[in-house]
């Protein structure tokens, strides 16, 4: 029973560099979601997609921020034109999703550290 | 207002004695869920417990407990029979109903506590 997986695990670039992250989530799940997590703070949410439907994004996610699930498996992540404040760990999970599903847990992968020079 | 509140930044513990963390919450929908997370210091999040705003039990998971006090809108992680490796990052977190009422999807985040377990 293989977890939720991201690539890359770390990723060093110079400011305004395009970024993108991979992320897999546990097959048997139909939601995935991202998040942003700083140092010495609780993840922030992003966005997240049921299958390949992008559900709901965060109004506070600049336009430079894009993030694709096209066949409702794995999901991609973008950053254009980063900024020293996308400087975080990036976090995906994925779950069971809808109406009979509400106590279904979110598994987390082990994130993707972004740190911008 | 912030949605979820964990008012302890740290915490320290004796190993094998017992340890509550704080969490309260702020909602208006009658139906939300209560989920408490663990984060070593390598960074996963490992899901602990959950609990339904319908649920008549606390919910329990080993040696996790949650107290759920509905009316005053807390939802304290209680650990019993510490361990060495309870020492992490512990996060509450919240699930609400979408705008539409139809479906939940997000977790909202508290700040997190930093637990200490000693010798």
């Amino acid at each position: 029973d293989t977890g939720v997986s991201q690539d890359p695990r770390h990723k060093i670039t110079k400011r305004g560099q395009n970024v993108t992250f991979r992320c897999d989530p546990i097959s048997e799940h139909n939601r995935l979601y991202w998040y942003r997590q700083t140092l010495g703070q609780g993840p922030e949410f992003l966005t997240y997609f049921q299958n390949e439907a992008q559900l709901e994004k965060s109004r506070l996610l600049s336009d430079r921020f894009s993030a694709e699930r096209p066949k409702g498996s794995f999901s991609t992540l973008e950053i254009q034109r980063t900024e020293q404040g996308d400087s975080a760990m990036y976090l995906c999970a994925s779950s069971l999703g809808g109406r009979d599903y509400s106590n279904q847990p979110q598994h987390f992968g082990d994130g993707t550290r972004l740190s911008i020079l | 207002a912030q949605k979820i509140t964990q008012t302890q930044p740290g915490m320290f513990v004796q190993e094998k004695e017992a340890v509550t963390l704080d969490c309260t919450y702020d909602t208006s929908d009658p139906s939300y869920g209560l989920f408490w997370y663990k984060q070593p210091s390598s960074g996963e999040m490992i899901f602990l417990i959950y609990q339904g705003s319908y649920d008549q039990q606390n919910a329990t998971e080993g040696r996790y407990s949650l107290n759920f006090q509905k009316a005053r809108k807390s939802a304290n992680l209680v650990i019993s029979a510490s361990q060495l490796g309870d020492s992490a990052m512990y996060f509450c977190a919240m699930r609400e109903r979408n705008a539409g009422g139809t479906s939940y999807g997000k977790l909202t985040f508290g700040q997190g506590t930093i637990l200490t377990v000693h010798p």
